[in-house]
């Protein structure tokens, strides 16, 4: 079985700033990780994905993510925030069937 | 990048009543549906996994027949609530994988659904 935890339930962070927002998984097999963004009202879009290969991966929005196996770790990064940023961010974690999703990180941006 | 669309995104419905809300794949063949309910400020809750042409396969917990799922296409699924209550109302999401991207393609989601029941 795949679990995900999101260590933080809100980040504030001033505009320009750099944020990081940290996911931890467990499985006892091989998973694909996946972190998803929520605008208010909205569905989920995908930010960016590792599927295999380079550890760091890079998605949209200047956003990327590096894929720490020995820590179980996929932290999301982005070096300068802006106020569009602000928004629910998920961790995902994909197995054989389905996909299990973590509690998410409300990113708060301060002008 | 594939598209999946979601109706009605508002619906409000009084107690007894059932509402189907529908989700389309709109360029892609979608094998396996996935339903999820979100409470305010909470994470996704997977509901249920629809396969097409099968049926559904119900999280735990999960009232198949009070949500029932059809998935009778490649590129329509639809969630029914029966006899809805005020404690139905919440935000229902439908995500679709890509059957030619098999198990590992990211899940692509629709607008969400949000049901207000009175």
């Amino acid at each position: 079985a795949q679990s995900v935890t999101q260590l933080d339930s809100q980040v504030p962070v001033f505009e320009e700033a750099p944020v990081e927002l940290r996911c931890n998984y467990s499985s006892s097999v091989s998973v694909y990780l996946f972190w998803y963004v929520q605008y208010p009202n909205q569905g989920l879009q995908l930010l960016l994905k590792y599927l295999s290969g380079s550890t760091l991966v890079k998605g949209i929005n200047g956003f990327e993510a590096e894929f720490n196996k020995s820590q179980t770790s996929f932290h999301l990064r982005k070096p300068s925030v802006h106020i569009s940023d602000t928004a629910e961010y998920f961790c995902a974690v994909s197995g054989a069937s389905k996909i299990i999703f973590g509690s998410g990180t409300r990113l708060s941006i301060r002008p | 990048g594939a598209v999946v669309s979601q109706h009605p995104s508002w619906v409000i419905c009084k107690s007894g009543t059932s509402v189907k809300i529908e989700c389309r794949s709109l360029d892609f063949q979608a094998t396996t549906m996935f339903w999820y309910r979100q409470f305010p400020k909470q994470s996704l809750m997977l509901m249920a996994t629809s396969n097409e042409g099968s049926k559904a396969t119900y999280e735990q917990g999960v009232e198949k027949d009070k949500f029932l799922i059809n998935h009778a296409s490649l590129t329509l699924s639809t969630l029914t609530v029966t006899s809805a209550h005020p404690e139905d109302s919440s935000f229902y999401i439908c995500s679709a994988r890509d059957g030619n991207r098999g198990s590992t393609g990211e899940l692509f989601f629709g607008e969400g659904s949000r049901l207000t029941v009175l």
